[in-house]
Order: C-alpha cells, then sequence, then structure tokens
C-alpha cells in the first residue's frame, strides 16, 4: 500500500519569500510522484511529476520538486512567491501496477500575503 | 493538449432525483477515466476507476448502485448519482489517463447541490 503525508495544512509566506511544501511517501515499489495545485472551485491542474531519471524535477509557474528516495520525500520549492500562487497544493503517489491509482496527501493550502 | 472537461460545472437538484455527469478527455484518448468526491477543506478520494468498455472498479465503501459509472468510449465516462440526498452534496472531479500516460489529466469539477 501507498501513503502520502503533507506536513502542515496551511503554510504562509510574503510575497517575494520562498515557499517549502513538505511531501513524504510511503510506497513498496519505486513511486511516481505528482504535484497537483487546485484553485478555488476548480479542478485539478499538474504542476510537475517524477518518474524515472532526474531527481530534480522541474514544472510550471516557477516550481520544482526534488525525489530523495533516502528520505522518501518529493518537497515542492519555489525561489520567489507570487500573490498568484495561492491555492491548495497536492502531492500524489502512485505505482506502475494495476490501474494506476493515485493516492493524495490531504493537501496544504498555500498563504501569500503582500 | 491532455484537456479533460465536464459538465455541467454546477448542478442543483431536488433529493430523490438522478443527475448524470460527464466527463470528457478532449484530445486525447483516455483508456482509464477516474471518478473522485472532494469535500470541504478535504482531499480527494477515489470513487471508482473505469477502464473503456469495462465495468467500474469501487472502492471500498463506494456504492456502486448509487453511483453509477458508465465509460462507453474512449472520450467520455459518466457519473449518475442516482436517487439523490442532501448528504451525496460535494465536488465531484474526474481525471482521465490515456494509454502508457503516468499521468491523469484532471477535469474542472462539478459542484452538486442536493436540496
Amino acid at each position: 500500500a501507498q501513503s502520502v503525508t503533507q506536513l502542515g495544512s496551511h503554510v504562509s509566506v510574503s510575497e517575494g519569500a520562498l515557499v517549502l511544501l513538505r511531501c513524504n511517501y510511503s510506497s513498496s515499489v519505486p513511486p511516481y510522484l505528482f504535484w497537483y495545485v487546485q484553485y478555488p472551485n476548480q479542478g485539478l491542474q499538474l504542476l510537475l511529476k517524477y518518474t524515472t531519471g532526474a531527481t530534480l524535477v522541474k514544472g510550471i509557474n516557477g516550481f520544482e520538486a526534488e525525489f530523495k528516495k533516502s528520505e522518501t520525500s518529493f518537497h515542492l520549492t519555489k525561489p520567489s512567491a507570487h500573490m498568484s500562487d495561492a491555492a491548495e497544493y497536492f502531492c500524489a503517489v502512485r505505482t506502475n501496477s494495476g490501474y494506476s491509482t493515485l493516492t493524495f496527501g490531504k493537501g496544504t493550502m498555500l498563504l501569500v500575503s503582500p | 493538449g491532455a484537456v479533460v472537461s465536464q459538465h455541467p460545472s454546477r448542478v442543483i437538484c431536488k433529493s430523490g432525483t438522478s443527475v448524470k455527469i460527464e466527463c470528457r478527455s478532449l484530445d486525447f484518448q483516455a483508456t482509464t477515466m477516474f471518478w473522485y468526491r472532494q469535500f470541504p477543506k478535504k482531499s480527494l478520494m477515489l470513487m471508482a476507476t473505469s477502464n473503456e468498455g469495462s465495468k467500474a472498479t469501487y472502492e471500498q465503501g463506494v456504492e456502486k448502485d448509487k453511483f453509477l459509472i458508465n465509460h462507453a468510449s474512449l472520450t467520455l465516462s459518466t457519473l449518475t448519482v442516482t436517487s439523490a440526498h442532501p448528504e451525496d452534496s460535494s465536488f465531484y472531479i474526474c481525471s482521465a489517463k490515456g494509454q502508457g500516460q503516468e499521468t491523469q489529466y484532471f477535469g474542472p469539477g462539478t459542484r452538486l447541490l442536493v436540496l
């Protein structure tokens, strides 16, 4: 079975500050890892994903994440927050088997203040 | 590319009626579609997974007779909430994945309110 833990239901940063959203996973097989963003009353938009290869992956809107197997982590970062980054962020894991279902973390709400 | 649409975006219905939600992949063939339910301030809960032409596989605790899923073509899946009750009010989101793809692409969601 796989699971995802997102530390902190809310993270507050000032505009221009570093964004760090934490995600730890557990999986019995090599995982595929994803970060999605959800704006109010909208569906999920893929930010970035890790499947194989380079462990530092870059996504849209200046976000990036690094897969660290030894720490079972896939933290999301952005050097400088924008007001438009305020949204809910979900980390998800899936295995390359079966129907390839995603298991989501509980989400982290990013709040950006001026 | 990889756009998924849902219709309707919002629906209000009376208790006891049935509501159908459509999920379409607009620019790719979705061999697998997923239906999720999201409660306020909560994560997404997978309800069921469907492969085109096959019966859906429901997650534990999801009533298959209440949430009917049809995936009749490679671009369309429908979720019908039968005899809806107020507790079925929620945000329903579909996603779709093509053959061999690692990524699920999500629709914009459907807000259901049952009065």
